[in-house]
C-alpha cells in the first residue's frame, strides 16, 4: 500500500543527534496524526493536525516537534532524545467529516536511541 | 471512562482451524470500531469497521467480526487460520465522533502452527 509514506524506515540515533521523520499522505485526506508504539504498550496518540492546524497534544515532551506545511506532508522532529524514546513511529491520515472516519497508517519509523 | 479490552495478549491455533480474538470496549456512547493487523515490520492494515449499520462486519481476508451492544463485544473471527494470518491483531475505539480520539487495545498475537 502506497496512500501514506513515511521515511526513513529505520533511524539510530544518539542522545545528542538532530533528525526528522517524514509522512506524506497520497489519499487528499485533510488530518494526519502521529503515533508512537512501544513494546507492550497499547499505541500513544502524540499530536493531531486538522486542515495543517495542531488540534491535539497529549503532553508530548517538547524534544518531539512536529510540523505540518501542508495537508499531504507531516514531520517530526527529534532532539536530544532519550534511549526510552526508541520505538516504532506511525504517522497515518484521514478524511474528517462526521468524526467517524477511518485512519489509515504509513509503515512506521523504527527509532532506536543510543 | 471509555476503554477497550483484548481479553487475550497470544492466541496460537493451528493452520486449517477458526480464530477467534476477543475484545470488550466500555463506553457510554455508541461507538465506531475497527480491528487493524500488523505484520512484522509493517504498519497498522485495516482489517474491518463498523460504524452504527449492520452488526456482522465483513472484512479482508476472510475476516469478520459481531457488535454485539449487550455484551459490548467486538470479536474477530475466521472460520479457518491461513499461516500468512500469523501477526498482532489490535482492536480500536473510536469514541464520540471526535476527530483523533482513537482508543487502541493491548494488541493480540496470532500464531498459526502448520
Amino acid at each position: 500500500e502506497t496512500g501514506v509514506t513515511q521515511t526513513p524506515r529505520h533511524l539510530v540515533m544518539g542522545m545528542t543527534n538532530k533528525k526528522s521523520l517524514k509522512c506524506e499522505q497520497h489519499l487528499g485526506h485533510n488530518a494526519m496524526y502521529w503515533y508512537k508504539q512501544s513494546a507492550k504498550k497499547p499505541l500513544e496518540l502524540m499530536f493531531v493536525y486538522n486542515f495543517k492546524e495542531q488540534t491535539e497534544n497529549n503532553s508530548v515532551p517538547s524534544r518531539f516537534s512536529p510540523e505540518c506545511p501542508n495537508s499531504s506532508h507531516l514531520f517530526l522532529h527529534l532532539h536530544t532524545l532519550q534511549p526510552e524514546d526508541s520505538a516504532l513511529y506511525l504517522c497515518a491520515s484521514s478524511q474528517v467529516l462526521s468524526g467517524k472516519e477511518t485512519q489509515y497508517f504509513g509503515p512506521g519509523t523504527r527509532l532506536l536511541v543510543l | 471512562a471509555q476503554s477497550v479490552t483484548q481479553l487475550d495478549s497470544h492466541v496460537s491455533v493451528s493452520e486449517g482451524t477458526p480464530v477467534l480474538l476477543r475484545c470488550n470496549y466500555s463506553s457510554s456512547y455508541s461507538p465506531s470500531l475497527f480491528w487493524y493487523v500488523q505484520h512484522p515490520n509493517k504498519g497498522l492494515q485495516l482489517l474491518l469497521k463498523y460504524t452504527s449499520a449492520a452488526t456482522l462486519v465483513k472484512g479482508i481476508n476472510g475476516f469478520e467480526a459481531e457488535f454485539k451492544k449487550s455484551e459490548t463485544s467486538f470479536h474477530l473471527t475466521k472460520p479457518s487460520a491461513h499461516m500468512s494470518d500469523a501477526a498482532e491483531y489490535f482492536c480500536v475505539v473510536l469514541f464520540g465522533g471526535s476527530q483523533g480520539n482513537l482508543i487502541f487495545g493491548k494488541g493480540t498475537k496470532l500464531s498459526v502452527k502448520p
